[in-house]
């Protein structure tokens, strides 16, 4: 069974369209994240939720819109999407959100926007 | 803000060599410390975690110590194998769940 995971794998869509990945953890997890992974590698965390709440958003542009309509499911709304928005999104959960929880991440969505 | 600091890559060493990748960090208080590991094409894996100060993880022959002094944590491995080439991320939360990554350092084990 797939701890974390997201649907789809990839993703290639023109600028300016409208797109979702989802996220499913059957850990029964507390909270969940989504992650951005830049060409360089770089991951930055985007958003957190702890039980459908909204926890944490890093200064990311409103277009991206995160939605957990239960605690095992946290997908990611983005809209009008732009040539920067190219990367790896990973989703990931961990048991309560604490200091020293490990986070289990998904396998990844490979977004492309031409 | 939280930081961290982590040797550039990528490093390239024989099959049964000794590495070690320098991470070092920048917190106010008391970070827990990770090394996650992303293998091609998958995503991260928790290597090994510490999260206090003396504090050594270890896991599959890794192993990194948690050094508040130096506010280091660097990853250590005595003798490496082909299949541990993949990226390697040096981590920290300090305050809830919020994982701050390094930039990351590619490993290449040639046989």
């Amino acid at each position: 069974d797939t701890a974390v995971s997201q649907t789809p794998k990839y993703l290639v869509t023109q600028m300016g369209n409208d797109k979702s990945i989802k996220c499913e953890q059957n850990l029964g997890h507390d909270t969940m994240y989504w992650y951005k992974q830049d060409s360089k590698k770089f991951l930055k965390i985007m958003f957190s939720y702890n039980n459908k709440e909204l926890i944490i958003n890093e200064t990311v542009p409103n277009r991206f819109s995160p939605k957990s309509p239960d605690k095992a499911h946290l997908n990611l709304h983005i809209n009008s999407l732009e040539l920067g928005d190219s990367a790896v999104y990973f989703c990931a959960s961990s048991q309560e959100g604490g200091s020293g929880d490990e986070q289990f991440f998904g396998p990844g969505t490979r977004l492309t926007v031409l | 803000g939280d930081s961290v600091t982590q040797m550039e890559g990528p490093v390239t060493l024989s099959e049964e060599a000794f590495l070690t990748i320098n991470c070092t960090y920048t917190a106010t208080g008391y970070p827990s410390l990770f090394w996650y590991v992303q293998y091609p094409g998958e995503g991260l894996q928790l290597l090994l975690k510490a999260t206090k100060a003396d504090d050594k993880g270890s896991n599959k022959g890794f192993e990194a110590t948690y050094r508040k002094e130096t506010t280091s944590f660097h990853l250590e491995k005595g003798s490496v194998q082909v299949s541990d080439s993949a990226v390697y991320f040096c981590a920290l939360t300090e305050y809830g769940n919020k994982l701050v990554f390094g930039a990351g350092t590619i490993l290449r084990v040639k046989s």
